[in-house]
């Protein structure tokens, strides 16, 4: 039952590098997010999808780009990595449909170090 | 400008006791609201929710409080176990169609002691 999945655990980058962070779920969610946590804060939203092929800016989403082509995959693009774009990101997903909502799954986040 | 705001960052609880939990928030249109708890090295998982139509919802040790007019929503978590021990995020929504983009507090870290 591995639900949300997560890769890499760590990662070390240099200024202006690029990368993708993975994220796959394996329970058959509709809603896919992205969030990071800086020190000491709560989690802030960076992109979210409603499905394969949409997906819609959070609250902070410059800096990274997403796409999602099949439903159990999230992936999140760093293009030219910034030393504030170090964080622990976390994927999370869900099921709603209508009025049913349920709560968010998370994956176990990647550690980014941007030096 | 902060939405949803834990202002205590630790508690410490001696077990057997009740451990309660704070929240406040600015924006009146949030329509849900949950608690999340998170140990070291993982993501966090779902405690429990409300909505904004209820005052209370229980589910075993663990009671959430919602008071509309204070904005304000609390945890007790009864009789508390050193197993309590970890961050608890209070998180909210707008509800409807924006109800996955969730908008979370600082944390508090719950320490329970023998």
């Amino acid at each position: 039952n591995a639900g949300v999945t997560q890769t890499p655990k760590f990662r070390i980058l240099k200024i202006g590098q690029s990368m993708t962070l993975q994220c796959t779920q394996d329970m058959n969610h509709n809603y896919m997010y992205w969030y990071r946590q800086d020190p000491g804060m709560g989690l802030k939203l960076i992109y979210y999808s409603v499905g394969a092929g949409i997906t819609d800016k959070g609250e902070v989403p410059n800096g990274y780009n997403v796409s999602r082509s099949t439903t159990e995959d999230f992936p999140l693009r760093l293009e030219l990595a910034a030393p504030s774009q170090t964080s622990v990101y976390f994927c999370a997903s869900s099921y709603s449909k209508g009025v049913l909502h349920q709560p968010q799954h998370f994956g176990d986040g990647t550690r980014l170090s941007i030096l | 400008d902060q939405q949803v705001k834990q202002n205590s960052p630790s508690l410490r609880v001696q077990e057997g006791r009740i451990s309660i939990l704070n929240c406040d928030y600015t924006n009146s249109m949030f329509d849900y609201f949950l608690w999340y708890k998170k140990y070291p090295a993982e993501g966090p998982t779902f405690l429990i929710s409300i909505s904004s139509i209820k005052d209370k919802n229980e589910d075993g040790r663990f009671t959430v409080f919602l008071n509309k007019s204070a904005k304000h929503l609390s945890l007790h978590i009864v009789p508390s176990q050193p197993g309590d021990s970890a961050v608890y995020f209070c998180a909210a929504s707008l509800g409807g169609t924006s109800y996955g983009k969730l908008t979370f507090g600082q944390g508090t870290i719950l320490t329970v002691h023998p």
